[in-house]
Formats: structure tokens, C-alpha cells, sequence
């Protein structure tokens, strides 16, 4: 199975200022089709998950464009470019290349 | 609006059985494809099962292959999850979540909360 690896695991930020999560899977994700399965997803509290990046860098609609995606092969970043405060929640990666799909552990990003 | 509405989590006593469903609205049920996903208490996400919008693919996790069944009816807009032999570790809330590839779970419904105690 493909470990996908998040860090950190915590991270706390102050408003208007930048954060980034690091995703690391233990395989290329790169598909035979040539395209590159890996979704972000924010999960509020209390809320179900959302899917606000996928296939690396395109991002959902309603996303704000604060939000970002990048990397290739096996690693994989988010970046919010000024956090606010409706950002608070926990991030997540996920592979959608290969069987069977998996998680990263989860990033909780927090205010200062 | 695109909508999922989970069903059918509750009590249940470990080895007892339970049917999960998600009722589908605001698409086309029968060209998506769908997974389950599932959360434990203060947990992460992990991706229980999948199946193609024929339901002629499928997919499991390893820890549910042999107890979980996943279907569904097009024709009831429905997605199923029929879990057997339930552990204690199988607590968790539920979330039925559309598509795949580039679609891959863009849209999730509000979940269902399975406790396996007794």
C-alpha cells in the first residue's frame, strides 16, 4: 500500500500570515495515464470533509485562491498564502493513483 | 445541489451486522463512481471501499475485505455498505463520498456514526 506521510502534524499560525503542509508519498503517483492523483481536503470541526485541491494544483470551485497546490512524483505541498480564521480545521492528503487509496495523517492548523 | 444523505449507523453489539445506505440527489447516481470512507473517534480519514458506477468493479480495504459488502441500486439513486462481523475497531463515522480519478471525492455526505460495544 502507498504511505502517504504529512508534516507536520501540528501547526499553528498567526492571521494574515503564510502556512505550508508537506505530503510525501511512498511511491510515485503518477499514473499509466499520465496524470498525477492527489487530492487536499480540509475537514472543519465538526464538519465533513472538503475537497479543495485535486490532481496536485487544480483547485475546487468555491476554493479560495489563497489556497495552492504543488509537487510531483512523491511529494506533494499546500500552501495558504495569509491564513484567516475560517481556515482553522485539519488538512489532509490523499492518493487516488493506486489501490488501495490512502490517507495522509492529518495536519491541524491552528491560530497563535 | 449535489447531496448525500448517510443512514442506518447505530449501536451495535461486536460480530452483529449492519447496513449502512447514502442516498444520492442533485447528479446523474448512475455515472459516478463511489466510495466509503470512514472516521474513528478523534481519528483520520481511511477510505473503506469502492465501486465503479456499474458496480461490475470493486474495491476493499484490507481491513474490511471479507466482512464488508459494498453495492448499489441506480435505479434508487442508493449506495450501500453492509458490514458483518463488526469489531470494536470498526467504530467510526461513515461518509459516503463521489467519484473517482479526477473526481475523487469531491462531493461527501454528512456521515453516520457506527459503535461497535457492547
Amino acid at each position: 500500500d502507498v504511505v502517504m506521510t504529512q508534516s507536520p502534524l501540528s501547526l499553528p499560525v498567526t492571521l494574515g500570515q503564510p502556512a505550508s503542509i508537506s505530503c510525501r508519498s511512498s511511491q510515485s503517483l503518477v499514473h499509466s495515464d499520465g496524470n498525477t492523483y492527489l487530492n487536499w481536503f480540509q475537514q472543519r470541526p465538526g464538519q465533513s470533509p472538503r475537497r479543495l485541491i485535486y490532481k496536485v494544483s487544480n483547485r475546487d470551485s468555491g476554493v479560495p485562491d489563497r489556497f495552492s497546490g504543488s509537487g510531483s512524483g512523491t511529494d506533494f505541498t499546500l500552501k495558504i498564502s495569509r491564513v484567516e480564521a475560517e481556515d482553522v480545521g485539519v488538512y489532509y492528503c490523499m492518493q487516488g493513483t493506486h489501490w488501495p487509496l490512502t490517507f495522509g495523517g492529518g495536519t491541524k492548523v491552528e491560530i497563535k | 445541489e449535489v447531496q448525500l444523505v448517510e443512514s442506518g449507523g447505530g449501536l451495535v453489539q461486536p460480530g452483529g451486522s449492519l447496513r449502512l445506505s447514502c442516498a444520492a440527489s442533485g447528479f446523474t447516481f448512475s455515472s459516478y463512481e463511489m466510495n466509503w470512507v470512514r472516521q474513528a473517534p478523534g481519528k483520520g480519514l481511511e477510505w473503506v471501499s469502492y465501486i465503479s458506477s456499474s458496480g461490475s468493479t470493486i474495491y476493499y480495504a484490507d481491513s474490511v475485505k471479507g466482512r464488508f459488502t459494498i453495492s448499489r441500486d441506480n435505479a434508487k439513486n442508493s449506495l450501500y455498505l453492509q458490514m458483518n462481523s463488526l469489531r470494536a475497531e470498526d467504530t467510526a463515522v461513515y461518509y459516503c463520498a463521489r467519484g473517482a480519478w479526477e473526481l475523487l471525492c469531491d462531493y461527501w455526505g454528512q456521515g453516520t456514526l457506527v459503535t461497535v460495544s457492547s
